[in-house]
C-alpha cells in the first residue's frame, strides 16, 4: 500500500520560499506512469492544483501561481519536493500531496501539512 | 471563482436521496474529459468517490453514483447516512489552463 507523507517548516515569512517534500513509502516514485502532484486548500475553502511532476522530471504548473512554483523529484530518495517563491499570507493553507494514477484521479493524498505565512 | 461550479450547500434527511451538480465548459467537462468527485470528512483529507464519470474505487459504497451529460455532471448519494457529512469536490482536466481543477466543493448536511 503506497502511502504519501508530507513534511516541511509550518510557519514561513513573507516574501521568502515554502518548501515542503513528500516522502513516498510503501512503493516506488519510478513504478508505473504515475503523476505526483501538489494541492493546497486555505482554511475553509477549496482545492487548489499547483502542480505535477513525472519521475522523469517533467512538469507542468497552475498558471494563476505566475512561476513561483518549482516542483522537483528526487528518485534516490523517493521524495518529490515543491518550493513556492515570494509567498504572502494569501499562500497560508493545508498543503498535500497526492498522486495521480492508473484511474487519471488523485487516488492516493497525504495527510496535509499547514504551513502559515507570517512574520 | 473556481473553474468548475458546485452549489455551496444540500442537505437531507437520514436515508433520503441527494444530487451535487458539477458545472463545466467546453475547455473541461465539454471537451470529454474525465470528471472525478472527491469526499473530505472534516478536518481529514479528500479522498477519491468516484472516477472517471461513474466508476467507484474498490471500497466506496454502491450508495455513491455518478452521472454525465454534455458539460455537467452529477453525484448522487442515496440511502443518506450522519456519516455522509462531508465536502464534495468535482475535479476534471481544463486544456485551456493545460492542468486540473476542482470545483468550489459542497458542504452537505444530514438533518
Amino acid at each position: 500500500q503506497v502511502h504519501l507523507q508530507e513534511s516541511g517548516p509550518g510557519l514561513v515569512k513573507p516574501s521568502q520560499t515554502l518548501s515542503l517534500t513528500c516522502t513516498v513509502s510503501g512503493g516506488s516514485i519510478t513504478s508505473g506512469s504515475y503523476y505526483w502532484t501538489w494541492i493546497r486548500q486555505p482554511a475553509g475553502k477549496g482545492l487548489e492544483w499547483i502542480g505535477r511532476i513525472f519521475p522523469s522530471g517533467s512538469t507542468n504548473y497552475n498558471p494563476s501561481l505566475k512561476g513561483r512554483v518549482t516542483i522537483s523529484v528526487d528518485t534516490s530518495k523517493n521524495q518529490f519536493s515543491l518550493k513556492l517563491s515570494s509567498v504572502t499570507a494569501a499562500d497560508t493553507a493545508v498543503y498535500y500531496c497526492a498522486r495521480v494514477g492508473k484511474l487519471r484521479a488523485f487516488d492516493i493524498w497525504g495527510q496535509g501539512t499547514m504551513v502559515t505565512v507570517s512574520s | 471563482q473556481s473553474v468548475l461550479t458546485q452549489p455551496p450547500s444540500v442537505s437531507g434527511a437520514p436515508g433520503q436521496r441527494v444530487t451535487i451538480s458539477c458545472t463545466g465548459s467546453s475547455s473541461n467537462i465539454g471537451a470529454g474529459y474525465d470528471v472525478h468527485w472527491y469526499q473530505q470528512l472534516p478536518g481529514t483529507a479528500p479522498k477519491l468517490l468516484i472516477y472517471a464519470d461513474n466508476n467507484r474505487p474498490s471500497g466506496v459504497p454502491d450508495r455513491f453514483s455518478g452521472s454525465k451529460s454534455a458539460t455537467s455532471v452529477s453525484l448522487a448519494i442515496t440511502g443518506l447516512q450522519a456519516e455522509d457529512e462531508a465536502d464534495y469536490y468535482c475535479q476534471s482536466y481544463d486544456i485551456s489552463l493545460s492542468g486540473w481543477v476542482f470545483g468550489g466543493g459542497t458542504k452537505l448536511t444530514v438533518l
